[in-house]
């Protein structure tokens, strides 16, 4: 079973609208979990970096862990087309590597 | 302005011509480490560098060189490239092992 697991869609979804990215991971000891955001041609810029549970929120954007289920989310709340981008999830995973998902590829349409 | 850089941006070469990608950070940072990303497969680490003249494999080590003479640049050699080293390759830094990582904008190599 691979550490961190996330769909890679795409997903293209109307401006405007809430996004849900999702990833899972096998480990219950992972405590630090981030998600990074890559645009076309750039490398990956750290988003949103949260420990153990909860929720954390940063303007129009919240990161979701739950520790029970192995489940970290990101929610993108009213998504504009400067959202649209690659989105992607890691922990801090075995012999306290960052492990990388492939990668969710997002479009937010005007 | 913190950063990471990478060069050469692009590159196209044949199989077999030794090539260095370098890579360098402004941070201070002690950790640096290289990925290379190919669809599908997400990113993977090569090799890493928890400090100075400290280099270890990463999960695709194979037909790739580091080496880390100062703290600031960590390069990346292909001694003998070949075609399935086709790939984006990025150089990523941090305070130490586990924390967030800054990354540079990419190196897309292409071997002929």
């Amino acid at each position: 079973q691979k550490e961190v697991e996330q769909d890679p869609g795409p997903l293209s979804v109307p401006e405007g609208a809430i996004v849900s990215l999702n990833c899972t991971y096998s480990n219950s000891a992972f405590q630090y979990f981030m998600w990074y955001r890559q645009y076309s041609r750039k490398g990956p810029e750290l988003l949103m970096y949260t420990y153990s549970s909860g929720n954390k929120e940063d303007g129009r954007f919240t990161a979701q862990v739950d520790k029970s289920s192995k489940y970290i989310s990101l929610f993108i709340r009213d998504s504009q087309p400067s959202d649209s981008a690659t989105y992607l999830c890691a922990t801090q995973g075995g012999s306290e590597k960052l492990v990388f998902g492939k990668g969710m590829k997002l479009t937010v349409n005007p | 302005e913190a950063q990471v850089t990478q060069n050469p941006r692009y590159l196209i070469t044949v199989t077999g011509k030794k090539l260095t990608v370098t890579c360098s950070q402004n941070m201070n940072h002690e950790y640096m480490s290289w990925y290379r990303q190919d669809p599908g497969l997400g990113l993977r680490q090569i090799y890493y560098s928890m400090n100075v003249e400290v280099t270890d494999k990463g999960d695709v080590p194979e037909g790739y060189k580091v080496s880390r003479k100062e703290k600031r640049n960590f390069p990346l050699i292909l001694e003998s490239p070949s075609p399935n080293q086709t790939s984006l390759y990025f150089c990523a830094s941090s305070f130490i092992k586990g924390q967030p990582q800054h990354f540079g904008d990419g190196t897309r190599l292409s071997i002929l």
